[in-house]
């Protein structure tokens, strides 16, 4: 358990329909994360927040649509997903804004199946 | 950002030391070596962090040679949970949360 959930942690979904992720973190973090990990490739970083304020949009296609209303809370929303985007998607949280001092906490992820 | 290049995949056994190797030779002034592990399905899970020397926690030592161009993540008597993925990260503060992750070393520990 490392403080950061994730629901649902499995999602079937047709290339039609509109569907959200949902992170939240009770570590009282300030920076969070949206992750792609496709089937047996390294993480790609997708969005970065920093005290609700998107800080990194790393060339995400529009399809993709991030939100955090709160620095607790990160949603990811879904429409029109082609196959190719089914991944484990995963939300991570850290104290602050940062790259290589600060840990990471990662959640246990979305696994996500588009048909 | 400085690349990372570590071994795609090591065997080991029960009870062995393993040593997983990590070359980073563009590395900066300002970047930290990190290294977390991934269990299939779950989400990375940070071991050890160090700018240089040696660094020793509960789970795991780190080696950072004086030249900082690899670092050397030990992890003593491995069992059968230490099979997972291992990746060596180097970052710094000022490059605004940017983690990247690369093919990271896939380690298996047989019985």
């Amino acid at each position: 358990e490392t403080g950061v959930t994730q629901t649902p942690r499995h999602l079937v979904m047709g290339m039609t329909n509109k569907k959200s992720l949902k992170c939240e973190q009770h570590l009282g973090h300030n920076a969070m994360y949206w992750y792609k990990q496709s089937a047996k490739k390294p993480l790609e970083l997708m969005f970065v927040y920093n005290f609700k304020e998107q800080t990194e949009n790393n060339s995400v296609p529009s399809r993709f649509s991030p939100e955090c209303p709160n620095s607790s809370h990160l949603f990811l929303h879904l429409h029109t997903l082609q196959p190719e985007d089914s991944a484990l998607y995963l939300c991570a949280s850290s104290p602050a804004r940062g790259g290589g001092e600060n840990e990471q906490f990662f959640g246990p992820g979305t696994r996500l199946t588009v048909l | 950002l400085a690349k990372t290049t570590q071994p795609i995949s090591m065997d080991s056994y029960e009870g062995q030391e393993v040593n997983i190797t990590c070359s980073h030779n563009n590395i900066a002034t300002n970047d930290y070596i990190t290294w977390y592990q991934q269990f299939p399905s779950q989400g990375p899970r940070f071991i050890i962090q160090g700018y240089k020397t040696k660094v020793t926690n509960e789970v795991a030592s780190l080696f950072i040679p004086a030249d900082r161009k690899s670092s050397t993540l030990s992890l003593p008597r491995v069992s059968l949970s230490d099979t997972a993925v291992y990746y060596c990260l180097v970052g710094a503060y000022n490059q605004g949360g940017k983690l990247i992750f690369g093919q990271g070393t896939e380690l298996s520990v047989k019985p």
